[in-house]
């Protein structure tokens, strides 16, 4: 498995801007998920996007994955107070059992 | 449907005594995980069951932490006899069928202190 880093480590901003977090890893991949963690709802998977796609699109969610730079990003649009979260991203490696390694997170607040 | 379940959500204990948390996975998952998520930091892998046989176990401390998944559904995870170090929420997570693409869905976890 490998990990995947997020940046930055924190993020404040405030309700209706976007806010835009990174990913980078450092082996081929097949695919890489979000998920995001707060304290109501816990761990939850967000997006998934493959390594033949450049771009996906799930309600306010946007996420891009360039595997020449071996990163991704996730972009939240229209933020809500309950997008304050932490959010990981998590490389899939390309054959076999697959296990997720996390890693710091980005910290999002956002203040009404 | 039915999420996966933990419990306790809650333990406190002290260093060098032993404590266990039980997991019942999402109904049909064949693989099942167990993280140690201490806080800051994400969640790490312990262990990836897939039924009941064990695929990953390399960041397990194994010379305190076991593992068990009976019959391929439910797992307990065991610490003996616990460090302060050991204090964390440990989650429990399952998924379909433990390829990379699969979805991990996750509990509510555990939340150990050790004093």
């Amino acid at each position: 498995s490998q990990q995947g880093e997020e940046d930055p480590q924190a993020l404040s901003i405030q309700e209706g801007e976007n806010a835009t977090m990174n990913c980078s890893y450092k082996t081929s991949i097949n695919n890489l998920q979000w998920y995001r963690q707060n304290s109501g709802r816990g761990l939850v998977h967000l997006i998934l996007i493959r390594s033949n796609e450049r771009e996906k699109h799930s309600g306010r969610l946007r996420v891009t994955l360039d595997t020449s730079k071996k990163s991704s990003s996730l972009l939240i649009t229209a933020s809500r107070a309950a997008d304050t979260a932490s959010y990981f991203c998590a490389p899939g490696r390309r054959s076999g059992y697959s296990t997720l390694t996390f890693g710091k997170g980005t910290m999002l607040l956002v203040s009404p | 449907e039915a999420g996966v379940a933990q419990s306790p959500r809650y333990k406190i204990i002290e260093k060098r005594q032993s404590v266990a948390f039980w997991c019942n996975p999402i109904s049909g998952h064949a693989t099942l995980y167990w993280y140690q998520q201490i806080l800051g930091q994400g969640p790490k892998l312990l262990i990836q069951f897939q039924n009941n046989g064990v695929v990953d176990d390399s960041q397990l401390p194994k010379d305190r932490f076991s593992a068990e998944r009976l019959k391929g559904v439910d797992s307990t995870l065991k610490i003996q006899p616990a460090k302060l170090e050991d204090s964390a929420v440990y989650l429990c997570a399952s998924s379909f069928g433990g390829v990379s693409t699969d979805t991990q869905y996750f509990g509510p976890g555990t939340r150990l202190t050790v004093l």
